[in-house]
């Protein structure tokens, strides 16, 4: 089944500065690929989400890529505020089971 | 507000019992998802249930079960509870038909703590 991995663990960055998070997944008919943003004691909520036939998507100061070549799809985001401190998960979806998630990256932002 | 309404928010219990928990999902929304969330575990998926039929099974544990009922609620049943079982259970809704997911409602969780 689908297998996705995701990276830094952990992200701390200065207030204004870009922040990178990425994910690999190992399903190559994984077509959908969403990130979900949990603040602390809350829901996980969708912020993006990107389809395969799509290999860049921008929403304001969020940017998600997809390499479908090398099954990687990352999350960027530019001019960081201390709001966007929280647990971010990578996602994918091959249509065969239920959204397989990452173990989330936790980013602070420093003001 | 998701639309996604979970309850118990919070349950404590002891070592073997049983507990239920119970999700009611968005009007219309006729897939129901449960995921487990333990600590640096991220989110684990369980079950989904499509208008009333299991649908898909994750690594659920043989003494979980789910079911859905005709008005579309769900309910995760609990059984002979250990210690690792404490954690945060997620239930969550989608219009979509398939398993292809989309966009997945997620409620606030029903967090299990047993002793």
């Amino acid at each position: 089944g689908e297998n996705v991995e995701q990276h830094p663990s952990t992200l701390s960055v200065q207030e204004g500065d870009s922040a990178v998070i990425k994910c690999t997944y190992s399903d190559s008919a994984s077509n959908y690929f969403p990130w979900y943003k949990q603040e602390l004691g809350k829901r996980p909520q969708l912020i993006i989400d990107i389809r395969s036939n799509v290999g860049e998507k921008k929403d304001q100061r969020i940017a998600v890529t997809l390499n479908k070549t090398a099954k990687h799809f990352s999350l960027h985001i530019t001019e960081t505020q201390p709001e966007d401190s929280a647990v971010y998960f990578c996602a994918a979806d091959s249509g065969n089971t239920p959204l397989v998630f990452g173990k989330g990256t936790r980013l602070s932002v420093i003001a | 507000d998701s639309g996604v309404t979970q309850t118990p928010k919070h349950l404590i219990t002891a070592t073997g019992q049983r507990v239920t928990l119970r999700c009611s999902p968005r009007s219309g929304d006729l897939s129901v998802y449960w995921y487990q969330q333990s600590l640096d575990q991220g989110l684990q998926f369980l079950i989904q249930y499509y208008n009333g039929e299991e649908r898909a099974k994750g690594n659920i544990l043989e003494r979980f079960s789910a079911q859905q009922f005709p008005d579309l609620h769900s309910e995760l049943n609990l059984s002979s509870l250990e210690l690792g079982d404490s954690a945060l259970y997620f239930c969550a809704s989608s219009p979509r038909a398939g398993i292809n997911t989309g966009e997945l409602f997620f409620g606030e969780g029903s967090r299990l703590t047993v002793l």
